[in-house]
């Protein structure tokens, strides 16, 4: 099992550049989410998704749109990136339910100029 | 608002030793307490948590004491080893009052924790 992956791993836009973001997890997980991890900050959630076609927003939503297509794949959109947006995006996925253990990927290092 | 507060950027400590990360909280919806473990380049992992209908919650090496008077939780390494070095994350779930049942988690900052051969 891979577990939860991420693509890519570092990218670098342009202020006003578009990009999205794909986790997959093969552990047939209901629940996905999507954190952004900032120095001094921890990790904040952007947006979850508590199943397929489902998707909810989190602390720290602004700027970001997420799909949830498939049940194995959680979308992070970003439509005009900022340099507020420069961070480590965390993915996650866990069982049904509020008190099952969350599950992350290696993470995505995102720079914008 | 940081509702979860890890108040020590870091941690150096001598093999062998015991090592003691510290959270604390302000939420008193909370109920259920976890700790995080992250290497670098790597996601976080799940170490250990501990529900509040309990003051402790050991798993070999690794103890976390909770006192919800105090609002305070800690994790205890004993003995740390070189391989603990890493960031160490507190985190926090609410209460079914606050509709958490999709599992929210509310994060500290983190404690770099370093374990010196």
């Amino acid at each position: 099992n891979a577990g939860v992956t991420q693509t890519p791993k570092f990218r670098v836009l342009k202020t006003g550049q578009s990009m999205t973001l794909l986790c997959a997890q093969d552990m047939n997980h209901e629940y996905m989410y999507w954190y952004r991890q900032d120095p001094g900050m921890g990790l904040r959630l952007i947006h979850y998704s508590v199943g397929e076609g489902t998707t909810a927003k989190g602390e720290v939503p602004d700027g970001y749109n997420v799909s949830r297509l498939k049940k194995q794949n959680f979308l992070l959109g970003l439509e005009s990136a900022a340099p507020s947006q420069t961070s480590v995006y965390f993915c996650a996925s866990s069982r049904p339910g509020g008190y099952n253990e969350q599950f992350f990927g290696p993470g995505t290092r995102l720079t914008v100029l | 608002d940081q509702q979860v507060k890890q108040n020590s950027p870091s941690l150096s400590v001598q093999e062998g030793r015991i090592s003691i990360l510290n959270c604390d909280y302000t939420n008193s919806m909370f109920d259920y307490f976890l700790w995080y473990k992250k290497y670098p380049a790597e996601g976080p992992t799940f170490l250990i948590s501990i529900s509040s209908i309990k003051d402790k919650n050991e798993d070999g090496r690794f103890t976390v004491f909770l006192n919800k008077s105090a609002k305070h939780l800690s994790l205890h390494i004993v003995p740390s080893q070189p391989g603990d070095s890493a960031v160490y994350f507190c985190a926090a779930r609410g209460g079914k009052r606050e509709g958490t049942s999709y599992g929210k988690l509310t994060f500290g900052q983190g404690t770099i924790l370093t374990v010196h051969p």
